[in-house]
């Protein structure tokens, strides 16, 4: 079965640290792509990233970072240089067969100033 | 501005009635998707659509019915049946579903709370 697992429940953090959040995920499939979402208090979930299974390649945005590890079947996001407004909750999904989302359960990150 | 929309922002329900979740998106996409959340837990998948005239059973149907008899609307309704139904209820969409992998969109959520 699909499943995500995001063992940090909740992180705080000062602002200026790095903080990474780690997925870990299980398939069977050997096509598949994960994807992470911001959960800002308003509620609405913001998409971040998408990477496929295929593509093992880091990816940098801004002060975003993803590190995506097939052997260990993680992808974790880092936050460069925290900032306040990168307080939220961060999910991290995995695509169900391609016909829906597998989310993680969450993690709530808190930047202090 | 294209978008998903969902109404009302905030509902109360009384114990036994049904209430119907109103999602509606502008951005042409085929599959819509709606999930619940419960406080300090992740989303769960109630029901999804691929198509018009098609939807499927996700994790948590019981309780739930949706219709989707037009491409942009896939309203939710939560029955009597669901017997605790408090929760916040987000809708999405993504270009197109079946195997294609789309990054789906999220509309702002919908608060249901049973007095």
């Amino acid at each position: 079965a699909q499943k995500v697992t995001q063992a940090q429940t909740e992180i705080s953090v000062v602002e200026k640290e790095d903080v990474t959040l780690d997925c870990v995920y299980e398939t069977r499939d050997t096509t598949y792509y994960l994807f992470w979402y911001k959960q800002p208090p308003s509620g609405e979930l913001v998409f971040l990233i998408r990477r496929n299974s295929f593509d093992e390649q880091n990816e940098i945005s801004g002060r975003y970072s993803w590190n995506f590890q097939k052997s260990t079947s993680s992808f974790n996001f880092t936050i460069t240089a925290s900032q306040v407004v990168d307080s939220a909750v961060y999910f991290c999904a995995l695509d169900n067969y391609g016909q829906n989302f597998v989310f993680g359960p969450g993690t709530r990150l808190s930047v202090l100033p | 501005d294209g978008g998903i929309t969902q109404s009302p922002k905030y509902l109360f329900r009384k114990e036994g009635q049904n209430v119907t979740l109103s999602c509606e998106q502008n951005l042409n996409h085929d599959a819509m998707y709606w999930y619940r959340q419960d406080p300090g837990q992740g989303l769960r998948l109630i029901y999804y659509s691929q198509i018009v005239n098609d939807f499927q059973k996700g994790d948590i149907a019981e309780g739930y019915s949706v219709s989707r008899e037009k491409k942009e609307s896939f309203p939710l309704t939560v029955t009597s049946a669901q017997k605790n139904p408090t929760a916040f209820y987000l809708c999405a969409s993504s270009k197109s579903g079946g195997y294609s992998y789309n990054e789906q969109f999220f509309g702002p959520g919908t608060r249901l709370t049973v007095l």
